[in-house]
C-alpha cells in the first residue's frame, strides 16, 4: 500500500521568512495530494491540495509543488506569520481500489518573532 | 453545522478493559474515516465506511479492534482488552460523496493505564 514520508519533523523559522516541507510517496497510482494543518489543541483542517494533472498550485501564501517523476511534493509557506505555527501533514490518495488518504508523520512548524 | 462530533473527548481505561469510541459525522456526508494519532507514528489510517458499508479496514489491528456504522449518523470504534500501546488520539473524519476533503472531529484521547 501507499506510504508517505514527511522529511522534516520540525521546522523553525523567523517571522517573514519562508518555510518548506517536503514529502515523498511510493504509489505511482496516487493522484491527489492534500495538506492539512493542526493548530495547538485543535483538530486537523484542510489547507491546500494538488492533483496530478498539474505541477504547481498557489493559494495566497501557500504553494504546493508536485514532481511526479520523483514522487515528491512540497508545501511552501511564504512571509510566515505566527499563526502559521502548527503541525502540517501531507497526504496522498489514489482513486483506485477504494483506498483512503494516507498521511505523513507531520512537521511541526514554529514561527518566532 | 456542528462538525464531526466525537465522544468522549477523553477516556481512561485499565489494561484489559474495553473502550468504545463514538463518532457522529457531518449530516449528509457519506464517508466516515477512523485514524489514530501518536507522536511516534503520526496519523495512521485504521478503517473507513462509505454509505455505511465497510470499504477498507487495512489499517485495523486484526485482533481486538472493530468498527461499525449501524446508521448514517454514527460510527463506533471498539477496542477490546485495551493495552498501553493503544493509548493515542483517535480521530474520526467524514467527507461528502465524491469529494476528497476530510473534515475531522476533535478526537478522543484514549489513555490505557
Amino acid at each position: 500500500g501507499e506510504k508517505v514520508e514527511q522529511h522534516e519533523s520540525t521546522l523553525s523559522v523567523r517571522e517573514g521568512d519562508s518555510a518548506v516541507i517536503n514529502c515523498t510517496y511510493t504509489d505511482t497510482a496516487s493522484s491527489y495530494f492534500p495538506w492539512y494543518k493542526q493548530e495547538a489543541g485543535k483538530s486537523l483542517h484542510f489547507v491546500i491540495d494538488i492533483r496530478s494533472n498539474v505541477d504547481r498550485k498557489q493559494s495566497q501564501r501557500l504553494t504546493v509543488l508536485l514532481d511526479k517523476k520523483a514522487k515528491r511534493f512540497s508545501l511552501h509557506i511564504t512571509a510566515t506569520q505566527p499563526e502559521d505555527s502548527a503541525i502540517y501533514f501531507c497526504a496522498a490518495f489514489t482513486y483506485q481500489g477504494g483506498r483512503a488518504l494516507i498521511f505523513g508523520t507531520g512537521t511541526t512548524v514554529s514561527v518566532s518573532p | 453545522n456542528a462538525g464531526v462530533i466525537q465522544t468522549p473527548r477523553h477516556k481512561v481505561t485499565g489494561k484489559g478493559q474495553e473502550a468504545t469510541l463514538w463518532c457522529e459525522p457531518i449530516s449528509g456526508h457519506s464517508a466516515v474515516f477512523w485514524y489514530r494519532q501518536t507522536i511516534v507514528q503520526g496519523l495512521e489510517f485504521l478503517t473507513y465506511f462509505r454509505n455505511q458499508a465497510p470499504i477498507d479496514d487495512s489499517g485495523m489491528p486484526k485482533e481486538r479492534f472493530s468498527a461499525q456504522m449501524p446508521n448514517q449518523s454514527h460510527s463506533t470504534l471498539k477496542i477490546q482488552s485495551t493495552q498501553p500501546q493503544d493509548s493515542a488520539v483517535y480521530l474520526c473524519a467524514s467527507s461528502l460523496e465524491g469529494r476528497n476533503t476530510l473534515y475531522f472531529g476533535a478526537g478522543t484521547r484514549l489513555s490505557v493505564l
